[in-house]
């Protein structure tokens, strides 16, 4: 069984503060993914990284791969109240015929005018 | 192009029926997936369609059930509902088995009394 684990699971903080959040595992993934999802909303789907050590920039947001991928991060600098939300990342094991997402426990970010 | 259209977005139902929920997916995705969203457990797989056949189950009684039709549309099924099946059900086209990228529906918030 493979799992996710995300920490913080909650976080709450000020705007104009930077903030990590941490998805680790001990499963190797052919990819993860990010999603953010706000009250009432599905998860909408931030960025995938495939590379071991991978970097991808979005705007504010930097995600990381792990380079042994089982790991990842995502940074946020300078954090606005927009971003609050609950923020997902979901582990793929491609090509055994068992393609599916695995789900982390979630961070439920807060950010505070 | 559409999203992922579900209906309904709200349920209500008392313990011992039974509900079918839809979902359309995005228009040339064939992959539906079918997770249930609960504050305790988070985002958990409930399986997975691809060319009307079940390609992925996951860890739920058999209650749950699903099928697909030919034009990609799904629907699922839970019979003999108890109060813990009230959750927030989310369904995810993928372009292809593979491309696990998923894109979410607003989701079914269903609620046992």
């Amino acid at each position: 069984t493979q799992l996710l684990e995300q920490s913080p699971q909650f976080l709450s903080i000020q705007e104009g503060e930077n903030l990590t959040v941490y998805c680790n595992s001990s499963s190797v993934f052919s990819s993860l993914q990010w999603y953010r999802q706000e009250p009432g909303e599905g998860p909408v789907l931030l960025v995938t990284v495939v590379t071991g050590g991978e970097v991808k920039k979005l705007k504010r947001l930097t995600f990381q791969f792990g380079d042994a991928r089982k790991d990842s991060s995502l940074h946020i600098t300078a954090a606005q109240p927009g971003d609050t939300g609950l923020y997902l990342c979901a582990g793929a094991v491609v090509g055994f015929g068992n393609e599916k997402l695995t789900f982390g426990t979630g961070t439920r970010l807060t950010i505070i005018p | 192009k559409a999203g992922v259209t579900q209906t309904p977005r709200y349920l209500i139902k008392t313990r011992g029926q039974q509900v079918t929920l839809s979902c359309s997916p995005i228009s040339g995705h064939r992959s539906v997936s079918w997770y249930q969203q609960t504050p305790g457990q988070g985002l958990q797989f409930l399986f997975e369609y691809f060319s009307e056949t079940q390609r992925n189950k996951g860890n739920f009684p058999g209650r749950f059930s699903g099928r697909q039709f030919s034009n990609s549309r799904s629907e699922m099924n839970v019979s003999t509902l108890e109060l813990g099946d009230s959750a927030l059900y989310l369904c995810a086209s993928s372009y292809d088995r593979g491309r696990t990228e998923a894109f979410f529906g607003q989701g079914t918030r269903l609620t046992v009394v």
